[in-house]
Parts: C-alpha cells; sequence; structure tokens
C-alpha cells in the first residue's frame, strides 16, 4: 500500500519569500502525484497533478512541483509567497497500477505568511 | 466548474442519532468520495462509490455506511452517532479512474 509523507507540520515564511514544502511517497511504482491547498473553511482544490512525462509540473496561483524518483519525492515550491498563500498544503497519492482512484493523503502542512 | 455541494456547513446532533450528511455534485462523475479530517491526521477515506447503487469501503469503514441512489448524490449515514465521530467531513468527486478529484466545502460535525 503506498503512503505519504509531510514531515513539515507548521512553515513560516515572509510574504515575498520563496518557498518548498517537502513530500515523500512510499510506493513500488511510479504513482499518480497530487498538491491540494486547503484555505480556512473551505474544501480543498487541486494545485497540480503529476501522471508522467515532464518531471517538473506548473500548477495554478504559480505553484510547481519537481518528481524526483529517486528520492520518492514530489516537493511544491513557489518563488514568492503572498499572503493569500496562507493555507494548508496536502500531498497526496495514487496507485498507477489496480487500486482504481482511491488516494493516499499526507498529514498536511500549515502554510503561514508574515507580513 | 464542478460544484459539489453538501447540504450542511455546520450540524450538531446527539450521541445515539442518526445522521446523514448529503453531498451532490453537478458535472456527471463517476466516483464519488466521502471522507473524514481531523487534526494531524490529515484525510481519510470513509467510504467510495465508482457508480449508482456500487460502495466500496475505504480505510475507517465502521460506524458509518453510504448510499448512492442516483449518480449525482452521495450520502454519508452514521448509523448510531458517538462522540469520536465528531469530525470535519468532506465529500469529493471525480470524473473517472485517476482524474483528480473535487472538494466540497466540508460539513464540520459535533456529536455531544
Amino acid at each position: 500500500a503506498q503512503s505519504v509523507t509531510q514531515p513539515d507540520i507548521h512553515i513560516t515564511v515572509s510574504e515575498g519569500a520563496s518557498l518548498e514544502l517537502r513530500c515523500n511517497y512510499s510506493y513500488g511504482a511510479t504513482p499518480y502525484l497530487f498538491w491540494y491547498v486547503q484555505s480556512p473553511g473551505q474544501g480543498l482544490q487541486l494545485l497540480l497533478k503529476y501522471f508522467s512525462g515532464d518531471t517538473l509540473v506548473q500548477g495554478i496561483k504559480g505553484f510547481e512541483a519537481e518528481f524526483k524518483r529517486s528520492q520518492s519525492s514530489f516537493n511544491l515550491r513557489k518563488p514568492s509567497v503572498h499572503w493569500s498563500d496562507a493555507a494548508e498544503y496536502f500531498c497526496a497519492v495514487a496507485p498507477s497500477t489496480g487500486g482504481g482512484n482511491k488516494l493516499t493523503f499526507g498529514t498536511g502542512t500549515q502554510l503561514k505568511v508574515e507580513l | 466548474d464542478v460544484k459539489v455541494t453538501q447540504s450542511s456547513r455546520y450540524l450538531v446532533k446527539r450521541t445515539g442519532e442518526k445522521v446523514f450528511l448529503e453531498c451532490v455534485q453537478d458535472m456527471d462523475h463517476e466516483n464519488m468520495f466521502w471522507y473524514r479530517q481531523d487534526p494531524g491526521l490529515g484525510l481519510r477515506l470513509i467510504y467510495f462509490s465508482y457508480d449508482v447503487k456500487m460502495k466500496e469501503k475505504g480505510d475507517i469503514p465502521e460506524g458509518y455506511s453510504v448510499s448512492r441512489e442516483k449518480k449525482e448524490r452521495f450520502s454519508l449515514i452514521l448509523e448510531s452517532a458517538s462522540t469520536n465521530q465528531t469530525s470535519m467531513y468532506l465529500c469529493a468527486s471525480s470524473l473517472g479512474v485517476w482524474q483528480p478529484q473535487h472538494f466540497g466545502d466540508g460539513t464540520r460535525l459535533s456529536i455531544l
């Protein structure tokens, strides 16, 4: 079974600074990978996804993520953070063979942005 | 845009009550899901459905059941609510296998 680790529970950055949120997965093959964002009181919104091909994936709101097979990682990055990016971020994986559409989520990283 | 609507944002019920959480999606999606979200635990899958009248258990189905009589509607049922079911419940839908899931805004359920 697949699993996801987000090692940082909380991260604080200054507005305008760069951001990297870490995600490591465990799965026998290359999984399908996702990043979601949850603003306070809201459901989750898809930021970006990786299925295959180019390992650098562009998403919405200026976010990107890089799949590194050798490190089993899918870290989320943004060059310059805005105050509105304060939210909780979830990495998720789905099996690429069998298992259907069953996503496994990490425990989330809470991002705080200092003005 | 896909719209996933959960019938209540906040709900307060008593121990032992039968509780219904409703979810409707407007994009003719095949798959629908129910998750619960708890601090420090992320999202955990309770049940999912890949077709009308079809359902499969997720990771934490105990104490819950589901119903999908129509393609657009997926209901989560707490047969006899208990205090440990106090949580945020999120519904999601997706077009098909491996497609991104679209989430509702959640129902914060308190069992007293």
